[in-house]
């Protein structure tokens, strides 16, 4: 079955430090992907989205991925994060087939330390 | 108001009440999306509409019943629950076309006593 799979699903890093969630997929074909952001009580805000062309894709809030057909992954990177990014991140994608029907990843919560 | 929005934000409800939700969405989407958010679970798609049609439906109890009566507005009507239905509702919008990001709303945070 299609899945998408983000291994972590707790991460604490330092505040300034910098961060990568990951983010594994399963089509065969190239995807479509997204990382979306949920802070506490809210709902979820797309962050960045990869369609096709140049394979690191440059979101809101200082993010970024990088696309690695290789190794079937979409990693979302901070150089450096600030408290504000405490939240839980979600990666997505539609399957070829039905491309409306997005399926999400379980969530990484990140917690960051002062 | 801009973006989606959702009332209530939180709901306590008797599994013999009957309530609902409300989503409105101010983009002009086309088509919008139900989801069921539970703590250490993926999210759940529970409905989507498309052109206010219902093109999905996961497998949804009856005790969950969509209505969709104009592009803006989505509604969960909601009766007999069970506390096992106690979650965040997730209501998204998007533009019908293919792979097109979904906007989501924050949510109502239900409780089933």
């Amino acid at each position: 079955a299609q899945s998408v799979t983000q291994p972590d699903i707790h991460i604490t890093v330092s505040e300034g430090a910098s961060l990568e969630l990951r983010c594994n997929y399963s089509y065969g074909a190239t995807p479509y992907l997204f990382w979306y952001v949920q802070s506490p009580g809210q709902g979820l805000q797309l962050l960045l989205k990869y369609f096709s062309g140049d394979t690191l894709v440059q979101g809101i809030k200082g993010f970024e991925a990088e696309f690695k057909r290789s190794q079937s992954s979409f990693n979302l990177r901070k150089p450096s994060v600030h408290w504000s990014d405490a939240a839980e991140y979600f990666c997505a994608s539609p399957p070829p087939s039905v491309t409306y029907k997005y399926i999400f990843g379980t969530g990484t919560r990140l917690k960051v330390l002062a | 108001e801009t973006g989606v929005t959702q009332t209530p934000r939180h709901l306590v409800m008797g599994m013999t009440n009957k309530k609902s939700l409300k989503c409105e969405q101010h983009l002009g989407h086309n088509a919008m999306y139900w989801y069921k958010q539970s703590a250490k679970k993926p999210l759940e798609l529970m409905f989507v509409y498309s052109l206010e049609e219902r093109v999905e439906n996961n497998s949804v109890p009856s005790r969950f019943s969509p209505e969709c009566p104009n592009s803006s507005h989505l509604f969960l009507h909601l009766h007999t629950l069970q506390p096992e239905d106690s979650a965040l509702y997730l209501c998204a919008s998007s533009r019908q076309e293919a792979y097109n990001e979904q906007f989501f709303g924050p949510g109502t945070r239900l409780t089933v006593l």
